[in-house]
């Protein structure tokens, strides 16, 4: 069974400020790891994903994650957030055996203030 | 390359009304999902198809009904529509590893 939280349904930053977005997950197996971005009234896109080559895994639109296996984390990060990063960001797991079944976290709102 | 399709785009129904929900990709998949969206819920799985002529429940399979017509098409059907179902659904499909989402069909039931 493999689960996803993602702490904080909201998360607000200034403009410019670091962007941090919380994901842990829990995986019996090996795990691939998802970022996701929903922007308002619209689907799901990819934002970056690991798939157990390297560690820090670099996204589009500057963002980046690390996975860190002892602490099953897998947290999203911008150096300097902008306002079109506002946003609903999902954390998503899957067995890297091939389940075709990811589980997706409950979603954290980027708010961005100028 | 149209990517993941779904119409319609925005319903409205009556409880105890019908409908289907179409989803299409034209990207040669084999695994195609259907998910509602509530606030605070995330993403949640209702039916998935691993390939052409199966199909699986999910988490919240209650209340819906699935077809695989062809590798390109999987469509959701509500028989009898709750305003519990009110919800945004989306249809996506997948890659080796990575899902590709459709925009979105927003559905209020009165």
């Amino acid at each position: 069974a493999q689960s996803v939280t993602q702490l904080g349904s909201h998360v607000s930053v200034s403009e410019g400020a670091l962007v941090l977005l919380r994901c842990n997950y829990s995986s019996s197996v090996p795990p691939y790891l998802f970022w996701y971005v929903q922007y308002p009234n619209q689907g799901l896109q990819l934002l970056l994903k690991y798939t157990s080559a390297a560690t820090l895994v670099k996204g589009i639109n500057g963002f980046e994650a690390e996975f860190k296996k002892s602490e099953t984390s897998f947290h999203l990060t911008k150096p300097s957030a902008h306002m079109s990063d506002a946003a609903e960001y999902f954390c998503a797991v899957s067995d890297a055996s091939g389940s075709y079944i990811p589980t997706f976290g409950r979603g954290t709102s980027l708010i961005v203030h100028p | 390359n149209a990517g993941v399709t779904q119409t319609p785009k925005f319903q409205v129904l009556k409880t105890g009304q019908s409908m289907t929900l179409q989803c299409a990709q034209d990207m040669n998949h084999n695994s195609m999902y259907w998910y509602r969206q509530d606030p605070g819920m995330g993403l949640r799985l209702i039916y998935y198809s691993a390939s052409e002529g199966t199909t699986d429940k999910g988490e919240v399979p209650n209340g819906y009904n699935v077809s695989r017509l062809n590798k390109r098409e999987f469509s959701l059907r509500l028989e009898s529509a709750a305003p519990s179902q009110t919800s945004v659904y989306f249809c996506a499909s997948m890659s080796t590893d990575t899902q590709y989402f459709g925009p979105g069909t927003r559905l209020t039931v009165l």
